[in-house]
């Protein structure tokens, strides 16, 4: 299985981008990363995900390195409603394993 | 709104008895994934079911049983309750076999005392 590793926690101040890393070095070559939140107890939330190219979509861009083996969530204008867990996850065979992800907490 | 549905939202029950927890999928989504979040555990993987067949199984207990019907609504079943069961069960679908972005249900939160 593709392990990810991503920081316990990141505060960010509300308006700036938000730029949380997550490692995944053992990821193979047709594993895709996906990122997903969660906030408080909802449901995980799907932000984006990628395989090779850098990502955006509405929510967020995702950035994956040359050799796939980090890549970077940014928000780009965070507000106090993206306060969240966030989530890294390399999709193994159709399996998600969710780690212990980030908890961001945006401050005003 | 994911535009998944799960009931009931909560859910207490004492030991040893059985619960079913109910799940209706996105419109066109054929697969459904169930989840367990305990509150000191991230979210575990427990089963995947796809167009009604079982696909996939991760860290399911043999008391827990699902299945998924011809409507594609799904049922996991939780049997001998134990306290250790209390958490949160969130289903999600997605709209093929794999590799698709899923989508959650708000969770059915059970407690067993």
């Amino acid at each position: 299985d593709a392990k990810t590793t991503q920081p316990t926690s990141m505060d960010c101040a509300e308006g700036r981008a938000a730029n949380l890393p997550c490692n995944h070095s053992t990821i193979s070559g047709n594993e895709y990363v996906y990122w997903y939140r969660q906030i408080h107890s909802q449901g995980p939330q799907y932000i984006i995900h990628g395989l090779k190219n850098n990502e955006t979509n509405e929510m967020a861009s995702l950035i994956i390195t040359e050799d796939r083996k980090s890549s970077t969530l940014i928000l780009p204008h965070a507000t106090l409603r993206d306060t969240a867990v966030y989530y890294c996850i390399v999709l193994t065979g159709n399996q998600f394993y969710f780690g212990t992800g980030t908890s961001l907490t945006v401050i005003p | 709104d994911s535009g998944v549905t799960q009931t009931p939202k909560h859910l207490i029950t004492a030991t040893g008895q059985r619960v079913t927890l109910r799940c209706s999928p996105r419109s066109g989504d054929l697969s459904v994934y169930w989840y367990q979040q305990s509150l000191d555990q991230g979210l575990q993987f427990l089963i995947q079911y796809y167009n009604g067949e079982e696909r996939a199984k991760g860290n399911i207990l043999e008391r827990f049983s699902a299945q998924q019907f011809p409507d594609l609504h799904s049922e996991l079943n939780l049997s001998s309750l134990e306290l250790g069961d209390s958490a949160l069960y969130f289903c999600a679908s997605s709209r093929g076999l794999a590799g698709y972005e899923q989508y959650f249900g708000p969770g059915t939160r059970l407690t067993v005392t």
